[in-house]
């Protein structure tokens, strides 16, 4: 079955520094998404994407986030300086076309560790 | 905005018992959809069962269904003859009608089986 994947399972990043997180939607999937999940916290919507363009994003999402599709197969997420309140599970997401089932697939995600 | 209500942090049932997670939302929307989402240890997102809230009828995946009250905008996971695999984090989560439209999360609910 096909499945969303992210890497790497595990990033460290020391403070001030630039991360960026790697997706890879499902293939025939046309909408993607970052959510992220502080622990013991709810899962919070950061941005959508679609027609390689942003279509919606959250407060949270500020001039420090971006997101890519570089190559027509990757979907990347990048944080151009880590705070550490960045530390947290980012999950992606994908979805098909708005005719299917209006399922969004998630990743196993990015668990960020800001020091 | 639309808001999504998990008002039990935490539940247990005995194994091959049933149990009902609840959840409330709020929008003044006529077009969503609704689900439940599964987060075992692995912190991978998992879809339990989704509802269209034009269709009356409760959803139903094998052990898992739904009860949804539009009027009263709830939204529960009856799990049937719970097994150890189903323990997990639940989270409910609303969708807008719209194209691409973004997941609202609750805060989820942490289901022990017990043995």
């Amino acid at each position: 079955e096909p499945e969303v994947t992210q890497t790497p399972s595990h990033q460290v990043t020391q403070m001030g520094q630039e991360v960026i997180l790697r997706c890879v939607p499902i293939s025939n999937h046309l909408y993607f998404y970052w959510y992220r999940q502080i622990l013991g916290q709810k899962v919070e919507f950061l941005v959508s994407f679609y027609n390689n363009e942003i279509s919606e994003k959250s407060e949270i999402f500020d001039d420090q986030f971006s997101v890519e599709r570089p190559d027509g197969s990757n979907f990347t997420l990048k944080i151009r300086s880590t705070k550490l309140e960045d530390s947290a599970m980012y999950f992606c997401a994908s979805r098909s076309d708005p005719v299917a089932k209006n399922i969004q697939y998630f990743g196993a995600g990015t668990r960020l560790s800001v020091l | 905005a639309q808001t999504v209500t998990q008002s039990q942090p935490e539940m247990s049932v005995q194994e091959a018992e049933t149990v009902t997670l609840s959840c409330t939302y709020d929008t003044s929307e006529s077009d969503y959809y609704l689900f439940w989402y599964k987060q075992p240890p692995s912190r991978q997102m998992i879809l339990v069962i989704r509802q269209e809230a034009y269709k009356q009828q409760n959803a139903t995946e094998n052990r898992f269904s739904v009860n949804f009250q539009k009027a009263a905008k709830s939204f529960s996971l009856k799990i049937s003859d719970s097994q150890l695999g189903d323990a997990a984090m639940y989270f409910c989560a609303y969708r807008s009608g719209g194209e691409g439209s973004r997941l609202t999360f609750g805060e989820g609910t942490q289901l022990t089986v017990n043995p």
